[in-house]
């Protein structure tokens, strides 16, 4: 049971260049989310989805794309990557009930530099 | 418009002495109040939570003490260990369940 897994750990990209970063989830969560981490910003929500073939903005999605074909990956896309996209990000998934307050598993990040 | 304010910065205690972090929310539809706990290279671990119907909730040494009237939250760690040393993130969250986080406190326990 991996939990939740991203690829890659790190990258470093060109000013221009795209790339896709990938999380899966083995936990069979309905939902899950991309967040961004900044030094003294904490985690800011990029985009997130309630289900597969479902997304939805967050608090910072302007400069990415998401989409979630299965149920257990969720793609976080940059077109035309810029420098301030420079950043650690996080991908977390969680349950799905009527219940409120179900835990965010986060995967390990990816580092992501662009020069 | 950061609806959660979170401190201090950064905090130094002395092994087993108290750690103090404070939250305080804007938004009064928050309804879920976790902390999470990140260590270096590592993804942020849910370590707490409290909803908003009970003042207190302890979990071994760390307490979360939640205010509604002032609508602020904070997290206590009783006799800190070293191996406490890490990044403390309050968040909030209401019916969309999307979380809201804090800025972040990065504790160091001093052996």
């Amino acid at each position: 049971n991996a939990g939740v897994t991203q690829t890659p750990k790190f990258r470093v990209l060109k000013t221009g260049q795209s790339m896709t970063l990938l999380c899966a989830q083995d936990m069979n969560h309905e939902y899950m989310y991309w967040y961004r981490q900044d030094p003294g910003m904490g985690l800011r929500l990029i985009h997130y989805s309630v289900g597969e073939g479902t997304t939805a903005k967050g608090e910072v999605p302007d400069g990415y794309n998401v989409s979630r074909l299965k149920k257990q990956n969720f793609l976080l896309g940059l077109e035309s990557a810029a420098p301030s996209q420079t950043s650690v990000y996080f991908c977390a998934s969680s349950y799905l009930t009527g219940l409120v307050g179900q835990p965010q598993h986060f995967g390990d990040g990816t580092r992501l530099s662009i020069l | 418009q950061q609806q959660v304010k979170q401190s201090p910065q950064s905090l130094i205690v002395q092994k087993g002495g108290i750690s103090i972090i404070n939250c305080a929310y804007e938004n009064t539809a928050f309804d879920y109040f976790p902390w999470y706990q990140q260590f270096p290279g590592k993804g942020p671990a849910l370590l707490i939570a409290i909803r908003p119907d009970v003042s207190e909730k302890k979990e071994g040494r760390f307490t979360i003490s939640f205010n509604k009237s002032a609508k602020q939250f904070s997290l206590h760690i009783m006799d800190s260990q070293p191996g406490d040393s890490a990044t403390y993130f309050c968040a909030a969250s209401g019916s969309a369940r999307q979380l809201t986080f804090g800025s972040g406190t990065q504790l160091t326990v001093l052996p």
